[in-house]
């Protein structure tokens, strides 16, 4: 059982440079997003999309995209990355855009 | 604006019962959320509720009360494993979700 799987788990990054994470899911979910979890703050959406070909902006998108070419996949791209953009990053899946979420196991990220 | 707020912290006793509260200001609503994150994991589903009320499911029930904005979680016959963060996040007019900064919930033998 797969569910939501996301890479790297974790990784040191020199800021300016480019940066990628992954996220694939079995589930065939419509719905798939980008959150970012700091200490002491609620989890903030990023990024989203409702369905394949689609995607959307949340509450802090500045400095990431995405792209969502397929159902399962939903990569998310910091094009240069700044010491700001120091966080966990989950990537999640609902079956629509109300509904329950799946949450991958996070990727953490350090920009020195 | 849009607002959850829920405590930072919480301590209880192992086998004791212990209620978590979330007041949220949304624009519009369509159900609030509870979710459980371990230290270090990902969050994890628990419960959902949309009418006003007690939805039970187990150990935890969940509770809301539309016209007061207000949520509890209720954990009952608390265990060591229960020590974790607790997340209320209500859903706007738009079924965006609005996340509080959660509840880390501290359980003593």
């Amino acid at each position: 059982i797969a569910g939501i799987t996301q890479a790297p788990t974790s990784q040191i990054l020199a800021a300016g440079r480019r940066m990628t994470l992954r996220c694939t899911q079995d589930m065939r979910h419509n719905a798939m997003y980008w959150y970012r979890q700091d200490l002491g703050l609620g989890l903030r959406l990023i990024h989203y999309s409702n369905t394949a070909g689609t995607t959307g902006k949340g509450e802090v998108p500045d400095g990431y995209s995405v792209s969502r070419a397929n159902t399962d996949d939903f990569p998310l791209t910091l094009a240069s990355a700044v010491p700001s953009q120091t966080s966990v990053y989950f990537c999640a899946s609902s079956v629509g855009s109300a509904g329950e979420l799946f949450f991958g196991e996070g990727s953490r990220l350090t920009v020195l | 604006g849009q607002n959850i707020d829920q405590p930072t912290e919480m301590t209880a006793t192992e086998g004791a019962i212990v209620q978590i509260n979330c007041t949220y200001q949304t624009s519009g609503f369509n159900g609030l959320f509870w979710y459980q994150q371990h230290a270090g994991e990902a969050p994890t589903f628990l419960s959902y509720n949309v009418l006003d009320g007690l939805e039970e499911k187990g150990r935890f029930s969940s509770f809301l009360s539309r016209s007061k904005g207000y949520s509890y979680l209720l954990l009952k016959e608390l265990q060591m494993k229960d020590s974790a963060s607790y997340l209320c996040a209500g859903l706007d007019s738009n079924y965006q979700l609005i996340w509080g900064a959660g509840t880390k919930l501290i359980i003593k033998p």
